[in-house]
């Protein structure tokens, strides 16, 4: 089956650092979503894209559908300490089903 | 108002034990699931159903079976807990005729079995 490798596996930064997160897949993908996770909630739902080199903000969260449409990256800019939690990248080819990578754990040091 | 609601939040419960965990959605999406997540946070899809019919059935023991009475709702029923079955539940919906559509999740239910 499709497998998507997310790096890096956990990143402790200071705030006010920016964070650059990313997924990669030798399998092609027609949507990269990207999720948060807060402990003991579900993941939410940040950002969605939909094209092949399509940029995307969210606030201070940028992302990026890359252009082969096998990677995609998420840049957090002035991270604060609310920015702590596991962040999800998930690819979608037709149909519903999401493959998602393994997730990065974002510590942030005040 | 909550889009994806789960029941229970917590459930403890020993083994050998038949649990049913409860989910709903007020977003009218036609499409739910429920994942799977271990104690590396990994996020595993089980099921999915498609207006009320089965489309995505991962390799899961028979000891697991979801049952959709109408579309905003999709239930786990599990059978004969085992230890290995104590993890985070996650219920999902989305709207599928949007290719690869957005998934919203509910606030997922800690399973433990002792």
């Amino acid at each position: 089956g499709q497998q998507l490798n997310q790096s890096p596996q956990s990143m402790f930064i200071q705030e006010g650092e920016d964070v650059s997160m990313n997924c990669t897949s030798s399998s092609i993908f027609n949507t990269w979503l990207w999720y948060k996770q807060d402990p003991g909630e579900g993941p939410v739902l940040l950002i969605a894209l939909y094209k092949a080199g399509e940029l995307t903000s969210n606030g201070r969260l940028t992302a990026q559908f890359g252009i082969t449409r096998k990677d995609s990256f998420l840049n957090i800019s002035a991270s604060i300490p609310s920015d702590v939690g596991i962040y999800f990248c998930a690819g979608g080819t037709s149909g519903s089903r999401l493959t998602f990578g393994e997730g990065t754990q974002l510590t942030v040091n005040p | 108002d909550t889009a994806v609601s789960q029941t229970p939040k917590y459930l403890v419960t020993q083994m050998g034990n038949d649990k049913s965990i409860k989910c709903e959605q007020n977003l009218g999406h036609d499409t739910m699931y429920w994942y799977k997540q271990d104690s590396k946070k990994f996020l595993k899809i089980m099921f999915s159903y498609n207006n009320k019919e089965l489309i995505i059935n991962e390799t899961v023991p028979n000891r697991f079976s979801p049952k959709s009475p109408d579309k905003a709702h999709l239930n786990l029923h599990i059978n004969s807990l085992e230890l290995g079955d104590s993890a985070v539940y996650f219920c999902a919906s989305s709207q599928v005729r949007l290719a690869g559509g957005k998934q919203y999740f509910g606030p997922g239910t800690r399973l433990t079995v002792t």
